[in-house]
């Protein structure tokens, strides 16, 4: 079974503009949740996304969003990109059972620097 | 709201040395416990879990026992490899609203030199 993938791997953007990361998780994964990870805050959770709705939000300004689609795909969005964005974006994908935790599965991400 | 905090580092051992890296937690509830590891360049993978008290989990030759009464999920390994060089981060669940999310401790990076 194939893993969770990101898209694209490695991005260089510039302060003002915006960004679309991509995130398809592993096949029959209806639950996907976004991280943050820099050296100064660590992982830092952004949202989770289960059947296209947006079921929880982190503490992170705005300009993030993010939106799941039919297939379970997912995106996030970064607008006017800031140099403090400059991080590694993680995805993780679980098959929410309702009952208890269920195991996260996690991409590679995507390397985001702002210059 | 809950958080995790764990020793920094970094640490550095020996190939064959015992490790421990030590994490404590705060949280209402009663929530899930794992550690995750991250290899250089990638993304992290599940190392063990427990999702109640007493409960120990281990996968690799690393342990950890989910301590309720001192709220604490110490990762334990006997004997180290080079190959265990990575970072390693400590977290819980919180199923608040409704939903999954992981909170993570700052990370401890272990390198084993040969």
């Amino acid at each position: 079974k194939a893993g969770v993938t990101q898209t694209p791997r490695y991005l260089i953007k510039t302060r003002g503009q915006q960004v679309t990361l991509s995130c398809s998780p592993i096949s029959g994964h209806r639950s996907v949740s976004w991280y943050q990870q820099t050296p100064g805050q660590g992982l830092q959770f952004l949202f989770e996304y289960f059947s296209e709705t947006q079921r929880n939000k982190g503490n992170f300004p705005g300009r993030f969003s993010g939106r799941q689609f039919s297939n379970s795909r997912s995106e996030m969005n970064v607008s006017t990109l800031e140099l403090g964005d400059s991080a590694l974006y993680l995805c993780a994908s679980s098959f929410f059972s309702g009952g208890g935790y269920n195991e996260q599965f996690f991409g590679p991400g995507t390397r985001l620097t702002v210059l | 709201g809950d958080s995790v905090t764990q020793m920094e580092g970094p640490v550095t051992l020996s190939e064959e040395a015992f490790l421990t890296i030590n994490c404590t937690y705060t949280a209402t509830g009663y929530p899930s416990l794992f550690w995750y590891v991250q290899y250089p360049g990638e993304g992290l993978q599940l190392l063990l879990k427990a999702t109640k008290a007493d409960d120990k989990g281990s996968n690799k030759g690393f342990e950890a026992t989910y301590r309720k009464e001192t709220t604490s999920f110490h990762l334990e390994k006997g004997s180290v490899q080079v190959s265990d060089s990575a970072v390693y981060f400590c977290a819980l669940s919180d199923l608040g609203g409704g939903s999954e999310k992981l909170v993570f401790g700052k990370g401890t990076k272990l390198t084993v030199n040969p």
